[in-house]
């Protein structure tokens, strides 16, 4: 695709449900990057993939924070047993290069609102 | 610690006046700088990096590494420079660490 896509845009859950949130980074992209926007926050790192390496998840917040990604394509995050704190808008974004030039493109987030 | 900060959240000038947002850094490592900006429904997107050294529109950075800074100035702002925005840290060229964001607000 042209850019980031992301999905759901918008999801509303009840505290202790799961959520899944899908992030599709631009093709050939090897990098691919999670973040959590908190209402009147700054950007919050959650996870770092890079190509076949093991990723980077030393800002998940706890152990009910997981994501997965399959190759250099889909990534999914997922939140298990919601809180309320876990309502931000989700950020993906994805980069072509690990080096200097680490360039990244946003998706539109995914904002989750738990009730 | 690896840790930007942005000290101002909130910042209104007037139009024509100067910008200048602040930016902070904490690396050990050579520090690679970015500033990110959201504009109002849109996406966060690149405005500028320190290696390219360029002006994009009409917004320069400085890296001063004697002070750790990567402050974001514009010698006239407009009203379209009213927006979010971040500075960021690249970790070891692979991991991007942001500040807390400064909102630009531009008054007529």
């Amino acid at each position: 695709g042209a850019g980031v896509s992301q999905s759901p845009s918008n999801k509303v859950t009840e505290k202790g449900k799961d959520v899944e949130l899908r992030c599709d980074p631009i093709s050939g992209h090897t990098a691919l990057y999670w973040y959590r926007q908190r209402l009147g926050q700054g950007l919050e790192f959650l996870i770092y993939f890079q190509g076949n390496s093991a990723p980077d998840k030393s800002g998940l917040p706890s152990d009910r924070f997981s994501a997965e990604r399959t190759g250099e394509s889909v990534s999914t995050l997922t939140i298990q047993r919601t809180q309320q704190e876990d309502s931000a808008v989700y950020l993906c974004a994805s980069s072509l290069r690990r080096d200097r030039a680490n360039v990244l493109t946003f998706g539109a987030g995914s904002r989750l609102t738990v009730l | 610690a690896q840790r930007v900060t942005q000290p101002e959240k909130l910042l209104s000038v007037f139009k024509g006046a100067p910008v200048e947002l602040k930016c902070n850094y904490s690396y050990s490592g050579s520090p690679e700088l970015f500033w990110y900006v959201q504009y109002s429904r849109q996406r966060l997107q690149l405005l500028l990096r320190h290696i390219s050294r360029e002006s994009i529109k009409g917004f320069t950075a400085d890296l001063n590494k004697g002070e750790t800074s990567f402050h974001l100035k514009k010698p006239f702002a407009q009203e379209e420079d009213s927006a979010m925005y971040y500075c960021a840290l690249n970790i070891r060229a692979q991991k991007l660490v942001f500040g807390q964001g400064t909102r630009l607000t531009i008054n007529p």
